[in-house]
């Protein structure tokens, strides 16, 4: 498996449900971040956790981490129409010289919401 | 007020041609990348640039020459497309010296070598 692999591969709700996508890696971290893409844009930065951090939020997401099972989950609340798109976690590793600076992306999670 | 923008936005081209995508970043950061995305969606790093210096090269066929004229910019040369370089590109740029490693990323563009 690679590493940053997010599961369910494709999650589909009702708005006002609240989606859990998870991601799981497999080399020590710096840092875990989970970006947004909307169809056909670029992807765009949500929210960063630290290695020595356990949860985080950031207004309707809420991000936690647990290294010793080398994972993450991305809840997002209360979800919109809006929040449809391909979700992806990227992992910064530890480390100077080549790793310094490079993100290891998983291959997303397709949220769709229905309004 | 774009953060980094590439272009073009979509090239099509056929096999054995010889095609530029230039990106540019305002964010002023020292580091800018290129991805490729696959028909499946996972991004693959290609390359990485600090300040005009190439310091992240991954397995990337010869045929693809990055070149930095300034780190506001880092372009992307391919030579004699084949059909497999059919993705999107993206470039995306950063802070080298930060601690995060947050990426900002460009529009992408979507190439189809026929």
């Amino acid at each position: 498996s690679q590493q940053g692999e997010e599961d369910p591969q494709a999650l589909s709700i009702q708005e006002g449900e609240n989606a859990t996508m998870n991601c799981s890696y497999k080399t020590s971290i710096n840092n875990l971040q989970w970006y947004r893409q909307n169809s056909g844009r670029g992807l765009v930065h949500l929210i960063l956790i630290r290695s020595n951090e356990r949860e985080k939020h950031s207004g309707r997401l809420r991000v936690t981490l647990d290294t010793s099972k080398k994972s993450s989950s991305l809840l997002i609340t209360a979800s919109r129409a809006a929040d449809t798109a391909s979700y992806f976690c990227a992992t910064a590793r530890l480390g100077g010289g080549t790793s310094y600076g490079k993100l290891t992306f998983g291959q997303g999670t397709i949220l769709t919401v229905h309004p | 007020d774009t953060a980094v923008s590439q272009t073009p936005k979509y090239l099509v081209t056929q096999m054995g041609n010889d095609k530029s995508i230039k990106c540019e970043q305002n964010l002023g950061h020292d580091t800018m990348y290129w991805y490729k995305q696959d028909s499946k969606k996972f991004l693959k790093i290609m390359f990485s640039y600090n300040n005009k210096e190439l310091i992240i090269n991954e397995t990337v066929p010869n045929r693809f020459s990055p070149k930095s004229p300034d780190k506001a910019h880092l372009n992307l040369h391919i030579n004699s497309l084949e059909l497999g370089d059919s993705a999107v590109y993206f470039c995306a740029s950063g802070l080298r010296g930060g601690s995060s490693y947050e990426q900002y990323f460009g529009p992408g563009t979507r190439l189809t070598v026929t």
